[in-house]
């Protein structure tokens, strides 16, 4: 069984579309997060969200919205699509928040074309 | 704020030689670090962490780091790397104002035959 599971793997898509990308974990964990990497693989932290409660990144743009529907899934959506969003998005875990290390999925390499 | 530097963006190195990863820290709180590695058009995978207790960690692979307070770094180290060690290598602390993690920007190694 995958631990942190992401949907889709690719995703090419047009400027100015809308599109979202799934997470799940089934390690029982109560902290999801979403990272972006970017072109040169830095690591960025875009969203967490613990036990209900997300916590906002606020220079990542209004256009990203992320869903939680339970404990062990946290969607990213996103609208308006721009050719600079171009990245490979993770989703990763953690027991908790702080302290402790996080689990990522394979992560899903968005093209904006 | 905690943050982490990696002092080398690429480390090329032969089959079996040494090999050492910088990684230095800053933080003003406890210390929780770890090392992540990713493997081409794959998630990150957790390599070893040090949460407490002694100093020097190891991993299944061959690898270890020790964490050093006083020159505030958590250096990774191989005594003989093999060509599938070729990866990205992330040093992270623990601690965002999320409760993530932080990471550096990350060291390419590539192992030559």
């Amino acid at each position: 069984d995958t631990a942190v599971s992401q949907t889709p793997k690719y995703l090419v898509t047009q400027m100015g579309n809308d599109k979202s990308i799934k997470c799940e974990q089934n390690l029982g964990h109560d902290t999801m997060y979403w990272y972006k990497q970017d072109s040169k693989k830095f690591l960025k932290i875009m969203f967490s969200y613990n036990n209900k409660e997300l916590i906002i990144n606020e220079t990542v743009p209004n256009r990203f919205s992320p869903k939680s529907p339970d404990k062990a899934h946290l969607n990213l959506h996103i609208n308006s699509l721009e050719l600079g969003d171009s990245a490979v998005y993770f989703c990763a875990s953690s027991y908790n928040r702080g302290g402790t290390e996080a689990f990522f999925g394979q992560g899903t390499r968005l093209t904006v074309v | 704020a905690q943050s982490v530097t990696q002092l080398d963006s690429q480390v090329p190195v032969f089959e079996e030689a040494p090999v050492e990863l910088r990684c230095n820290y800053s933080s003003s709180v406890s210390v929780y670090l770890f090392w992540y590695v990713q493997y081409p058009n794959q998630g990150l995978q957790l390599l070893l962490k040090y949460l407490s207790g002694s100093t020097l960690v190891e991993s299944i692979n061959g690898f270890e780091a020790e964490f050093n307070k006083s020159q505030t770094s958590f250096h990774l180290r191989k005594p003989s790397v093999h060509i599938s060690d070729t990866a990205e290598y992330f040093c992270a602390v623990a601690g965002g104002s999320q409760g993530n993690l932080i990471f550096g920007k990350g060291t390419k190694l590539s192992v030559k035959p």
